[in-house]
Formats: C-alpha cells, structure tokens, sequence
C-alpha cells in the first residue's frame, strides 16, 4: 500500500492554465506538506498543515493555493501557470510537528509548462 | 533561519570503495538532522535520523552518519558501497524550535560502478 499518494504523476500544461494536484495520506498522520523540488534539486518547503490547518506559508505567491478538505488529504492548485512554476511537487506527511519526526514523502508530480 | 548545504553534487564510486558525504547546516540552537534516500523512480525515503544521544547513528542498508555539534556537521558515511545504493541523498536539519520546517540540502547524486 502506498503511504502518501499523489496525482497526476507527469502534467504537461500551458501557461496561463489552472491545474489541480491531488495528495492523500494512509499513515493516520496530522501533519501534511507541499515541497517543490526546482531543476537544481533543490527541495524547498511551501506549505505545513496541521489537522486542516495552516501551519506554513513560505513566501509562495498567491496563485498557489493548498487546500485540506481533511487531515488525510491535502491537495495543490495553481492557478494561472507561468513557465516557473516547471518543477518536480512532492507531498509529505508526519505523524504531527514533532521537529524529530520523519517525513514520509509521495513519489512527486512533475509538472512542466509550456 | 536555517541552511544545510552538501558539498559533493556527484559522486562517482566503483563497488566497495567508501563513502562519504559531506552535510554542514547553519543554526545556533538543537538541531535534529536526516538523511534521505531516492533511489531511481521511487520516493525520498528516510536513511537515519538523530535528535539526541549518541551523535554516531546508524541506519538502513549500512549506513551511519556522525554528528559533530562543533563542525555543524552530519556527515554521511559507508565503508562498502553497492550498485543498488546508487541514488539521490538529501541532509536535512529541524530545529526545534520551528516545528514542521525541516530544511533540505539541494542533494548529493552518488553513481556506483558495477
């Protein structure tokens, strides 16, 4: 079974667009966050929640939107795609904010914008 | 805020050489650190952890990592490599003090000769 689950995998899309990523956790955890991994790797923090609610809010702009429906799902829209916003999404989820706790990560969404 | 930097981008090894890699992170206050592990087409995936106690952890698959509190270190080490532990290896720090913002190192991609 798949811990943490994210959809699409792959979206090619074309600037201007809207798109939707989908998250679901397994785990029973309490926390759940979005981290977009750049061309250089580089894994950086957008958003923390913590049983539905905001936790983390890392100077994303605002056409990034998070939504928590329920502590096991939190999903990703964006909303008027630019070129920059190509990169590889990756949802996560810990048992709570403990700052010991492993994060356990979903296999990523590569979205590109063309 | 924190940083963690990884020296080595990409390390090319023949099997049974050793291995290390090198994790420095910036902050003054207690820290907890990770090794994360991708492995081709699959997810990041914890490889060992410290938070306190002994600062020589050992992990999956024969790995361990030495915390030097006076370095800012964590480095990563294995005295035998393998083909399979061919992957992507990200450091990161927590500290407690920011509960659920760990802060990833941009990665360290480790080939293995057969």
């Amino acid at each position: 079974d798949t811990a943490v689950s994210q959809t699409p995998k792959y979206l090619v899309t074309q600037m201007g667009n809207d798109k939707s990523i989908k998250c679901e956790q397994n785990l029973g955890h309490d926390t759940m966050y979005w981290y977009k991994q750049d061309s250089k790797k580089f894994l950086k923090i957008m958003f923390s929640y913590n049983n539905k609610e905001l936790i983390i809010n890392e100077t994303v702009p605002n056409r990034f939107s998070p939504k928590s429906p329920d502590k096991a799902h939190l999903n990703l829209h964006i909303n008027s795609l630019e070129l920059g916003d190509s990169a590889v999404y990756f949802c996560a989820s810990s048992q709570d904010l403990t700052p010991g706790n492993t994060i356990y990560f979903g296999e990523g969404s590569w979205l590109t914008v063309v | 805020a924190q940083s963690v930097s990884q020296h080595n981008h990409h390390v090319i090894l023949s099997e049974a050489a050793s291995l290390e890699l090198g994790c420095n992170y910036s902050y003054g206050g207690t820290v907890n650190l990770f090794w994360y592990v991708q492995y081709p087409g699959q997810h990041l995936q914890l490889l060992l952890k410290y938070f306190s106690g002994d600062p020589l952890v050992k992990g999956i698959k024969g790995f361990e990592a030495e915390f030097i509190k006076s370095k800012f270190s964590f480095n990563l080490r294995k005295p035998s490599v393998q083909w399979s532990d061919t992957a992507e290896y990200f450091c990161a720090v927590n500290p407690n003090t920011n509960a659920g913002k760990s802060t990833f190192g941009d990665g360290t991609t480790l080939t293995v000769k057969p």
